[in-house]
């Protein structure tokens, strides 16, 4: 299957500083790209679509001055968290489809932001 | 938009017996329905899809059952064994140009061996 890579697993960070998270498509081009994130015991939230040379969908609800994506080329999207505050602090996971409408996500290993 | 939800939010099922989750879903335009099986820390992992032209799917111990009509589907888990101890998401989505899967609640299943 086709393999998502996200970077870094885990990241800890003191509150009003900015963290980066990357999400690749290893094996395969993604023209698109969607952002999730995880409070613990609970699901997975959609936040945006990232889509590649195009500004990113954000869902209702979802900061987009606060999260900032860019998906600049066909097999990298990041996602920075801007000003972090503790309240941040989650699971994010990025995931990616196959071309073709296939309709299978397949996701990163997520990135666990703790700030302080 | 879409609104999926799932039951129940925990199930413990003595190891051997079957398990069953069920979830409805609100758009009836929805086409595509997996199920993932989350353990804790990880990346959620597809275990069985469903697409919305067949009512039913299997693959050894794991199916899936699709009811349109309803608007829910289920996921069976048969012959259960310890491992299958985890967190179970369905989602349903619109597969067409960049689909967005919505995810159910999620359900802790515990296999008491």
């Amino acid at each position: 299957g086709a393999v998502v890579s996200q970077h870094p697993s885990w990241v800890i960070c003191k509150s009003g500083t900015s963290v980066k998270i990357e999400c690749r498509s290893l094996d395969f081009q993604a023209t698109t790209m969607f952002w999730y994130r995880q409070f613990p015991k609970q699901s997975l939230m959609l936040m945006a679509t990232s889509n590649e040379g195009s500004k990113a969908t954000y869902e209702q609800g979802v900061e987009k001055d606060k999260f900032l994506i860019n998906h600049a080329s066909l097999t990298l999207s990041t996602l920075t968290v801007t000003s972090a505050h503790p309240e941040d602090s989650s699971f994010y996971i990025c995931s990616a489809e196959l071309a073709g409408d296939t309709g299978e996500l397949f996701f990163g290993e997520g990135s666990r932001l703790t700030v302080l | 938009g879409e609104n999926v939800e799932q039951h129940p939010s925990t199930l413990s099922v003595q190891e051997g017996d079957s398990a069953v989750i069920k979830c409805t879903y609100s758009d009836s335009a929805s086409n595509y329905f997996p199920w993932y099986k989350q353990e804790l820390g990880k990346r959620p992992q597809l275990i069985i899809d469903i697409r919305s032209n067949v009512g039913e799917k299997k693959d050894q111990r794991i199916a899936v059952t699709l009811n349109k009509t309803a608007k829910h589907f289920s996921l069976h888990i048969t012959e259960t064994q310890p491992e299958d101890s985890a967190v179970y998401f369905c989602a349903a989505s619109i597969i067409q140009g960049a689909q967005k899967l919505v995810f159910g609640q999620g359900t802790r299943l515990t296999i008491n061996p």
